[in-house]
């Protein structure tokens, strides 16, 4: 079973188009993180939410804890927003951590 | 500031062995967690440390341990490895602010092979 779930799996875009990735989660959570992994692996924490919706630059991350889903949209696409976006939650006892399998994201110019 | 780091960056052991992964969090972070991310799979959590005490671990067998140094450093042990524990090992690090805010910072991971 997979306590987090991400939609799509795969996304391809034009540059400039507007884009929404999709995380729902089974389990009861303190916190939600979007991380974003480039080629080679490196990661990048987005956004950490626990409720509402926060704003860096061109990217918005929303959270409903009531339907347990999380959006991350990007705005104005780029080809260097090209990456695997993950979304993980931390269970709400603090201790444990669950992914979802990533979003692969590829912006043309 | 200097971010997270790990090493070696890559380690190729054959099977049976043991490796030993090193992670030096960011300065004044006391937390450190330990992921896996196989080929083809999504990233696993392995173990959390905090203040030198080992705080959770995930869904891996016993024969993937490891400790925290007082200077919040951390080891990952891998013992006799099999083919299987061929993946990216990345770790993170986190003031630990009680229970809810905690934004993690990662390493650029150490890539296992298994041969």
């Amino acid at each position: 079973k997979n306590e987090v779930e991400q939609s799509p799996q795969n996304l391809t875009a034009q540059e400039g188009e507007f884009i929404t990735i999709n995380c729902s989660y089974s389990v009861g959570i303190s916190a939600l993180h979007w991380l974003q992994q480039h080629p080679g692996g490196g990661i990048v924490s987005l956004f950490m939410l626990s409720s509402g919706k926060k704003k860096h630059g061109r990217l918005i991350a929303t959270i409903n804890i009531q339907e347990k889903h999380s959006s991350l949209h990007i705005t104005a696409s780029h080809p260097r927003d090209s990456a695997v976006y993950i979304c993980a939650v931390r269970e709400v006892t603090g201790n444990q951590f669950y992914f979802g399998t990533g979003t692969s994201l590829t912006v043309i110019p | 500031e200097a971010g997270v780091t790990q090493s070696p960056t890559h380690l190729i052991k054959t099977r049976g062995q043991q490796a030993t992964l090193r992670c030096s969090p960011i300065s004044g972070h006391t937390s450190v967690y330990w992921y896996q991310q196989a080929l083809g799979l999504g990233l696993q959590f392995l173990l959390w440390y905090d203040e030198g005490e080992e705080r959770n671990r995930g869904n891996f067998p016993p024969r993937f341990s490891g400790r925290q140094f007082p200077n919040y450093s951390s080891e990952l042990n891998v013992n006799a490895l099999e083919l299987e524990d061929s993946a990216l090992y990345l770790c993170a690090s986190s003031l630990y602010t009680g229970f809810y805010t905690d934004t993690q910072y990662f390493g650029p991971g150490t890539r296992l092979t298994v041969l």
